[in-house]
């Protein structure tokens, strides 16, 4: 059982359509990750959320952490096939320095 | 992007063999971890380095060993490699925030 459940596991859009990808858990995270992974490469670091009900903007994406901080969403506005990839989320379970990741959300935006 | 390698890239190898991956910064980050990517599970934490000669395990640790003699190497051993152990691995490295910063992995068969 993995301690954070993202979904979907997988999305196939529209260039130009929206979408919401949900990580959730029962556990409280002292901070969240969000990462996105490219097929042959390492995951790369999106954004971290650190306090409850906290919003993060990055271009057309929108990441919360919920008010409880035991999970998070990330939206996408106006997807384009550049968004395309496997998106990861993690969380830190107080400060043991231990991360435990989502099972990823594999989008794919169809030009 | 962060300065981190990991040797070798690629490796195949036999059933009961043993195993030793790399990982190597530049960064003189506190922080070291070893993941697995598996289909479906994500990113799951084998062991993590929290300074030279300190280390502690993760969630799939059996079967693994670790090393870190110096900052900057952090050595994940497979005393007798299962083809169970057939995975990505990834190193991650992190200073005093939660983000981590990804290697480029290794991709490991057990035949």
């Amino acid at each position: 059982t993995q301690l954070l459940e993202q979904s979907p596991q997988f999305l196939s859009i529209q260039e130009g359509e929206n979408l919401t990808v949900y990580c959730n858990s029962s556990s409280v995270f002292s901070s969240l990750q969000w990462y996105r992974q490219e097929p042959g490469e390492g995951p790369v670091l999106l954004v971290t959320v650190v306090t409850g009900g906290e919003v993060k903007k990055l271009k057309r994406l929108t990441f919360q952490f919920g008010d409880a901080r035991k999970d998070s969403s990330l939206h996408i506005t106006a997807a384009q096939p550049g968004d395309t990839g496997l998106y990861l989320c993690a969380g830190e379970l107080g400060n043991f320095n231990k991360f435990y990741f989502g099972s990823g959300t594999k989008l794919n935006v169809k030009p | 992007d962060a300065g981190i390698t990991q040797s070798p890239r690629h490796k195949v190898t036999e059933t009961g063999t043993p195993v030793t991956l790399r990982c190597h910064q530049t960064e003189n980050h506190r922080y070291m971890y070893w993941y697995r990517q598996d289909p479906g599970h994500g990113l799951r934490l084998i062991h993590y380095s929290y300074g030279v000669k300190d280390t502690d395990k993760g969630e799939v640790s059996d079967g693994y060993s670790v090393s870190r003699s110096k900052t900057e190497d952090f050595l994940l051993t497979l005393e007798s490699a299962t083809s169970s152990q057939t995975s990505v691995y990834f190193c991650a490295i992190r200073d005093r925030d939660p983000e981590q910063y990804f290697g480029p992995g290794t991709r490991l068969t057990v035949t």
